[in-house]
């Protein structure tokens, strides 16, 4: 089955402890973006990659790190959390050519809170 | 910059009934649309998209989408909703020459069905 799959789903944890969250995309998928969706802000873009060590900032990437090195994985890292980065993450991939192009295929969420 | 506005941030209506949700786009050029849908707990899944040709989009679910240059709207509309309908709609654009890189969300509207 072609998905989407992040880890971990649900997460507390405290300021200034380094987290990561793992992406993971079977479809072969150029482009991977992570979002945060916040109460009344919609989804919002952190970062975004092309293609293999090719990312980029979207628009709210402060306090966020990512890393392409595979084609599969875009993991996002939090170095040292802070309570304003408690959100609902996605992840999300699309090709880039073809007719699937530019249409996200979504991951199911990863929930973080930060005391 | 492109722009989605979602003017409605709830809507409630009974099972059966007709729905309609809101979507205006600004874009200076010819956009790609899409609407997605969000169930709770769950990730954002795509239910229709507009890229060329017919104005009016058929999606899943019963779904469809009316795409209007003159009134820069996309209105998502359904007959008769099924109470498994409630969850929360977002509208998304960019421009013809753009990536996924450059989606653009609306704030969503919640939808709640009464029975």
């Amino acid at each position: 089955e072609a998905q989407v799959t992040q880890n971990p789903r649900y997460l507390i944890t405290v300021t200034g402890k380094k987290l990561t969250v793992t992406c993971s995309q079977n479809m072969n998928h150029e482009y991977m973006s992570w979002y945060r969706q916040d109460p009344g802000l919609g989804l919002r873009q952190i970062y975004y990659s092309m293609n293999v060590e090719v990312t980029d900032k979207g628009d709210v990437p402060e306090g966020y790190k990512v890393s392409r090195k595979e084609k599969r994985n875009f993991p996002l890292i939090l170095e040292s959390p802070s309570p304003n980065q408690t959100s609902l993450y996605f992840c999300a991939s699309s090709s880039l050519g073809g007719s699937g192009a530019n249409v996200l295929t979504f991951g199911a969420g990863s929930r973080l809170t930060v005391l | 910059a492109q722009s989605v506005t979602q003017p409605d941030i709830h809507i409630t209506v009974s099972e059966g009934a007709s729905l309609e949700l809101r979507c205006n786009y600004s874009y200076g050029a010819t956009p790609y649309l899409f609407w997605y849908v969000q169930s709770p707990g769950q990730g954002l899944q795509l239910l229709l998209k507009y890229f060329s040709g017919d104005t009016l989009v058929q999606g899943i679910k019963g779904f469809e989408a009316e795409f209007k240059r003159s009134q820069s709207s996309f209105n998502l509309r359904k007959p008769s909703v099924h109470w498994s309908d409630a969850a929360e709609y977002f509208c998304a654009v960019i421009g013809v020459t753009g990536t996924a890189s450059k989606l653009t969300f609306g704030t969503g509207t919640r939808l709640q069905v009464t029975l």
